[in-house]
C-alpha cells in the first residue's frame, strides 16, 4: 500500500495567517492526489481533485506538488477554514489517506 | 441536488455481519464509482471498496476476505456487507460517489453524512 504522511498533524493559527500542510507519498503517485476538508461531526468535503479546486473553494486555497511531495496552502486564514485536512492518493488501489492535519484557532 | 444516505444497524455483535445500505437521490448510478469508506479514531480514514454501476468491484486487500459490495440500480442503492466483525471494526461508515469514468483521476466527490456502527455484545 502507498503510505500518505501529512505534516504537521496539527497546527495553531490565527485568522489572517497563512498555513501550509505537507503530504508525502511513500512512492511516486504522479498527480493523483486529492485534498479533503472535514469539520467535527461532518463528512469530509472534497476541495481539490484532478489538479483542480472544486467549484466554490475560495481562491485563498492553493495546492502544488507531483510525484511524492504535495502541499496545500491556505492564505489569509478565515474562521471557516479551521478544520482537519486530509490528503488521499488515487494512483493505485488501495486508495489511501493521510492521517490528517488539524488547523486550530490559536 | 445529489444526496447520499447511509442506513443500517448502529450496533452489531462481534462475529456477526455488518450490513449497510446507501440510498442515492438526485443522481443516476451511471457512470460513477460508488465507495464505502470508514473512519475510526485508531485508523483514520480507510477506503473499504467500490462498486461500478455495472456491478464490477474492487476492495481494499486488508478487508477483501470479509467485504462484499453490491448495487441495485433499480433502487438507486448500493450496499456493504462486512462479515466476522470485531471491536476493531467500530467506526463511522460513509458512502461516497466517485468521479465519473470520463475523469482521468478518481476521487470521492460526494459523501453521505456517515453512520456510526459500534461492534459490541
Amino acid at each position: 500500500d502507498i503510505q500518505m504522511t501529512q505534516s504537521p498533524s496539527s497546527l495553531s493559527a490565527s485568522v489572517g495567517d497563512t498555513v501550509t500542510i505537507t503530504c508525502r507519498a511513500s512512492q511516486r503517485i504522479s498527480s493523483y492526489l486529492n485534498w479533503y476538508q472535514q469539520k467535527p461531526g461532518k463528512a469530509p468535503i472534497l476541495i481539490y481533485a484532478a489538479s483542480s479546486f472544486q467549484s466554490g473553494v475560495p481562491s485563498r486555497f492553493s495546492a502544488s506538488g507531483a510525484g511524492t511531495g504535495f502541499t496545500l496552502t491556505i492564505s489569509s486564514l478565515q474562521s471557516e477554514d479551521f478544520a482537519t485536512y486530509y490528503c488521499q492518493q488515487s494512483y493505485t488501489i488501495p486508495w489511501t489517506f493521510g492521517q490528517g492535519s488539524k488547523v486550530e484557532l490559536k | 441536488q445529489v444526496q447520499l444516505q447511509e442506513s443500517g444497524p448502529g450496533l452489531v455483535k462481534p462475529s456477526e455481519t455488518l450490513s449497510l445500505t446507501c440510498t442515492v437521490s438526485g443522481s443516476s448510478m451511471s457512470p460513477y464509482y460508488w465507495s464505502w469508506i470508514r473512519q475510526s479514531p485508531g485508523k483514520g480514514l480507510e477506503w473499504i471498496g467500490y462498486i461500478y454501476y455495472t456491478g464490477s468491484t474492487s476492495y481494499n486487500p486488508s478487508l477483501k476476505s470479509r467485504v462484499t459490495i453490491s448495487v441495485d440500480t433499480s433502487k438507486n442503492q448500493f450496499s456493504l456487507n462486512l462479515t466476522s466483525v470485531t471491536a476493531a471494526d467500530t467506526a463511522v461508515f460513509y458512502c461516497a460517489r466517485g468521479a465519473p469514468t470520463s475523469s482521468w483521476s478518481q476521487y470521492f466527490q460526494l459523501w453521505g453524512q456517515g453512520t456510526l456502527v459500534t461492534v459490541s455484545s
